[in-house]
């Protein structure tokens, strides 16, 4: 079946530093790819999306491309900020149109100062 | 902005009691979902429900769940018997369709506690 597969976390950086948490999928056909943020105290915000193969998507300088080939969608950031504190969520939606979403683990990012 | 809000935040119910966990989707949004996560884990999938009836739903989402909409506006999560395992943060979330790239639109959870 459909899955996904997120790096180990917490993450810990300093302000500025360059950010990757790495993101692989299992899926059937064409899935869309997601990353969801969830800042303290809040439920789950799309952060940004990208529906087919080398699509890249992009939100508050956060970046990701769709890689078919290496079933990637990692989530990188030049420099990041403490306001980015929080933890983000890989996701996809596959061929059921339903729209259910199948989430991996969660990576915690802590910025420090 | 429009958003999903969920009722209560935090619930604490004794083995065995039901409980009813409350959503508000967005208005004009079609597509109704419940997820769970336990501590620790993965944010997982239960159900789906479009045109008042469940459109998909997981191995997890077993007879003692159940799901309704009872009227325009609100989108319920019924368990009927909790047990210790239940515990876990319940997101309600809502679309405005089920094509794969649609984004899905969270509530801030509610923390189901069971003792």
């Amino acid at each position: 079946g459909n899955s996904v597969t997120q790096m180990e976390g917490p993450v810990t950086l300093s302000e500025e530093a360059f950010l990757t948490i790495n993101c692989t999928y299992t899926a059937t056909g064409y899935p869309s790819l997601f990353w969801y943020v969830q800042y303290p105290g809040e439920g789950l915000q799309l952060l940004l999306k990208a529906t087919k193969a080398d699509d890249k998507g992009s939100n508050k300088g956060f970046e990701a491309t769709y890689r078919k080939e290496t079933t990637s969608f990692h989530l990188e950031k030049g420099s990041v900020q403490v306001s980015d504190s929080a933890v983000y969520f890989c996701a996809l939606t596959g061929s059921s149109n339903t729209g259910k979403l199948i989430f991996g683990q969660g990576t915690t990012l802590q910025v420090k100062p | 902005e429009p958003e999903v809000t969920q009722t209560p935040s935090h619930q604490v119910t004794q083995m065995g009691q039901e409980v009813i966990l409350r959503c508000v989707p967005i208005s004009n949004h079609l597509y109704f979902y419940w997820y769970r996560q336990i501590l620790g884990q993965k944010v997982e999938f239960l159900v789906s429900f479009y045109n008042n009836e469940i459109s998909e739903k997981s191995e997890i989402f077993d007879d003692q769940f159940s799901v309704e909409r009872p009227d325009g506006s609100n989108f319920t999560l019924k368990i009927r018997s909790t047990k210790l395992e239940d515990s876990a943060m319940y997101f309600c979330a809502s679309s405005e369709n089920g094509q794969g790239g649609t984004e899905a639109f969270f509530g801030q959870g509610t923390r189901l506690t069971v003792v």
